[in-house]
C-alpha cells in the first residue's frame, strides 16, 4: 500500500516569512495529492491540489510543487499570517476507489 | 464543495455502551468513507460505506466492532460498539465527488471514560 511521510511535525515562522512543507509517498500510481488545513475543532479542509500530470499550482499565497520522479510534494506558504496557524496535512491517492493515504500532519505556528 | 452534516459533534460515554455517528450529505455523492483521527494524530481510514452493500473494512477495523450502514446516496452511519477508553478518537466522515475531491465533516470528538 501506499505510505506517506511528511516533514516536518512542527514549524513556527514569523508573521510575513514563507512556510514549507514536505511529503514524500511511495506508490508510483497516485496521482492525486491534496492539502488539508485542519483547525482546533473542525475536519480538515481542502487549501489546495495537484494532479501528477503537473510540476506546481499557485493560489494566491500558496502554492503546491510535485516531482514524480522523486516522489515528492510540497506546500508553500508565502507571507504568512496568524490565521494560517493549523495542522496541515498532505495526502496521496489514485482514482480508482478514491481511497486517501494521509501524512502524519504538521503544526504550525505564525508568530505575530 | 459539498455540505456534510456529522452529529452528534462530541459526546461522552461509558465503557461498554455504543455510540451511532451520522453523516448527512447534501446531495449524492459516489463515495462516503469514515476516518479515525487519534489524539494528535494523523487520519486513518477506518472503511468505505458501500451503498447497498457491505461496508469494506481496512485492515484492522472490523465490522463488529465498527458497523456501517450506507442506506442512500446522501447517508451513513458508523457505530463504535463495545466502547472502551482506547476508542476515544475524534472519527470524520468524508465524501468524494468530482472524482477525486475528498470533503470532510466537521468530525465526532469521542471520549470514552
Amino acid at each position: 500500500g501506499e505510505n506517506v511521510e511528511q516533514h516536518p511535525s512542527t514549524l513556527s515562522v514569523q508573521e510575513g516569512d514563507s512556510a514549507v512543507i514536505k511529503c514524500t509517498y511511495s506508490d508510483s500510481a497516485s496521482n492525486y495529492f491534496p492539502w488539508y488545513k485542519q483547525e482546533l475543532g473542525k475536519g480538515p479542509q481542502l487549501i489546495i491540489d495537484i494532479r501528477s500530470n503537473v510540476g506546481e499550482k499557485k493560489d494566491q499565497r500558496i502554492a503546491v510543487t510535485l516531482n514524480k520522479t522523486a516522489k515528492h510534494f510540497s506546500l508553500h506558504i508565502t507571507e504568512t499570517q496568524p490565521e494560517d496557524s493549523a495542522v496541515y496535512f498532505c495526502a496521496a491517492s489514485k482514482n480508482t476507489g478514491n481511497q486517501f493515504y494521509f501524512g502524519t500532519g504538521t503544526s504550525l505556528t505564525v508568530i505575530p | 464543495s459539498a455540505v456534510i452534516s456529522q452529529k452528534p459533534s462530541r459526546d461522552i460515554c461509558q465503557r461498554g455502551t455504543s455510540l451511532t455517528i451520522q453523516c448527512q450529505v447534501d446531495s449524492q455523492v459516489t463515495m462516503m468513507f469514515w476516518y479515525r483521527q487519534q489524539p494528535g494524530q494523523s487520519l486513518t481510514l477506518i472503511a468505505t460505506a458501500n451503498q447497498g452493500s457491505e461496508a469494506t473494512y481496512e485492515s484492522g477495523f472490523v465490522i463488529d466492532k465498527f458497523p456501517i450502514s450506507r442506506p442512500n446516496l446522501t447517508f451513513s452511519t458508523l457505530t463504535v460498539s463495545n466502547m472502551s477508553p482506547e476508542d476515544s478518537s475524534i472519527y470524520l466522515c468524508s465524501v468524494c465527488r468530482m472524482n477525486t475531491e475528498a470533503f470532510f465533516g466537521q468530525g465526532t470528538r469521542l471520549t470514552v471514560v
